[in-house]
């Protein structure tokens, strides 16, 4: 099945500095999302890529789609204590389900 | 409340009982998608309604799982003869018609089930 590989797992940061994370495929993907899940709660959609080689940010986060379209990264700039959570990498299924295929997340802990 | 609602928070329950899992999609959303997520793991998706369109049951691990959505709306995750192994969070998404604005999936808080 479609698996992608997220890393790192985990990561421990000083608040205000930068983070960068990052995921591969051994598959071709049109879509790649950028989730984050709070403690206890559902994942939110941070960012969404469409466009092989497309950078995009949002506020302190950025993210970029791969050229090959097989991975991709996101960037935290500034880190604060509420960038605190897991972010997952995501990827959309064909077909008709459209269903969303997610990593293993990378576990952000800032440190004050 | 407009976001996505799930019954109950949590459920303890025993090995061999059977659980019901309730979600309220977003008001005017047409996909539903049932999502589970095991400890310190990414999300395993389930299975997916679109509109009066027969579900996609691909993710169901195994027959002891069943899902419905009554009226377009409501779904209900029935979980037969629970083992332990089922025990995660159980995440319910939906999202608005397809396309690009529908590749957004809203989720709910999840229920943590909890088999013992």
């Amino acid at each position: 099945g479609q698996q992608l590989n997220q890393s790192p797992q985990s990561m421990f940061i000083q608040e205000g500095e930068d983070v960068s994370m990052n995921c591969t495929s051994s598959s071709i993907f049109n879509t790649w999302l950028w989730y984050k899940q709070d403690p206890g709660e559902g994942p939110v959609l941070l960012i969404a890529l469409y466009k092989a080689g497309e950078l995009t940010s949002n506020g302190r986060l950025t993210a970029q789609f791969g050229i090959t379209r097989k991975d991709s990264f996101l960037n935290i700039s500034a880190s604060i204590p509420s960038d605190v959570g897991i972010y997952f990498c995501v990827v959309i299924s064909s077909g008709s389900a459209r269903q969303l295929t997610f990593g293993s997340g990378t576990q952000l802990t800032v440190l004050p | 409340g407009a976001g996505v609602s799930q019954s109950p928070s949590n459920k303890v329950t025993e090995k061999g009982k059977d659980v019901e899992l309730r979600c309220d999609p977003i008001s005017g959303h047409t996909a539903l998608y049932w999502y589970r997520q095991s400890l310190g793991q990414g999300l395993e998706f389930l299975i997916y309604f679109q509109g009066n369109s027969a579900p996609d049951k691909s993710g169901l691990p195994s027959d002891r799982f069943s899902a419905e959505r009554t009226g377009g709306s409501v779904s209900t995750l029935t979980i037969q003869r629970t083992q332990q192994e089922d025990s995660a969070v159980y995440l319910c998404a939906s999202s608005p018609a397809s396309g690009r604005a529908g590749e957004t999936q809203y989720f709910g808080p999840g229920t943590r089930l909890l088999v013992l």
